[in-house]
């Protein structure tokens, strides 16, 4: 079993749609959550970052963890065709000295206007 | 402030050959951790490095290998080249303040 696995899509919505993203994960000293967004040929972009479990928000996005299901997901509300691209889960064990992030693979997203 | 820089952006090289990539960090961040990004496995880290010394590795073999110098830039190096090492390669840096991590724009690594 991958320590974090995260459904692929591709995911396709039209504008203005809620998107629902999510990732779960089997290693339960896995403290810090985040959200990255990868543009076609770009480098991955960080959206969200959530120490523990919780909700987070910013401006369309919520970022949500339940720590106790191993199961974090991030919403979009007000899609727009600029969201179109990967968004890709990362979680770490421990931040400050230890900077190894473990992905998800990525879903991809396409939101059509 | 600027962002990660990495060069080159985009290299073509057969396989046998070595390579080296660069990565330059945001101005103040003292950790730098390098990524392989493919279709089929995703983003895999590779190592991690903070006042240059490598802090961290993850499963690669031996041909994979970095360093860091004194002014926080990092260079990752890949000898004997093999099909299979066709990828993005990430840098991403990191402040002693912050537990996340920013990625410079990679550079796509073709091994014919």
């Amino acid at each position: 079993q991958k320590e974090v696995e995260q459904d692929p899509g591709p995911l396709s919505v039209p504008e203005g749609a809620i998107v629902s993203l999510n990732c779960t994960y089997s290693n339960s000293a896995f403290q810090y959550f985040m959200w990255y967004r990868q543009y076609s040929r770009k480098g991955p972009e960080l959206l969200m970052y959530t120490y523990s479990s919780g909700n987070k928000e910013d401006g369309r996005f919520t970022a949500q963890v339940d720590k106790s299901s191993k199961y974090i997901s991030l919403f979009i509300r007000d899609s727009q065709p600029s969201d179109s691209a990967t968004y890709l889960c990362a979680m770490s064990a421990s931040g400050g000295s230890n900077y190894k992030l473990t992905f998800g693979k990525g879903t991809l997203l396409t939101v059509n206007p | 402030k600027a962002g990660v820089t990495q060069t080159p952006r985009y290299l073509i090289k057969t396989r046998g050959q070595q390579v080296t990539l660069s990565c330059s960090p945001i101005s103040g961040h003292r950790s730098v951790s390098w990524y392989q990004q493919t279709p089929g496995q995703g983003l895999q880290f590779l190592f991690e490095y903070f006042s240059e010394t490598q802090r961290n590795k993850g499963n690669f073999p031996g041909r994979f290998s970095g360093r860091q110098f004194s002014n926080s830039r990092s260079e990752m190096n890949v000898s004997t080249l093999e099909l299979g090492d066709s990828a993005l390669y990430l840098c991403a840096s990191s402040s002693r303040q912050a537990d996340t991590q920013y990625f410079g724009p990679g550079t796509r690594l073709t091994v014919l």
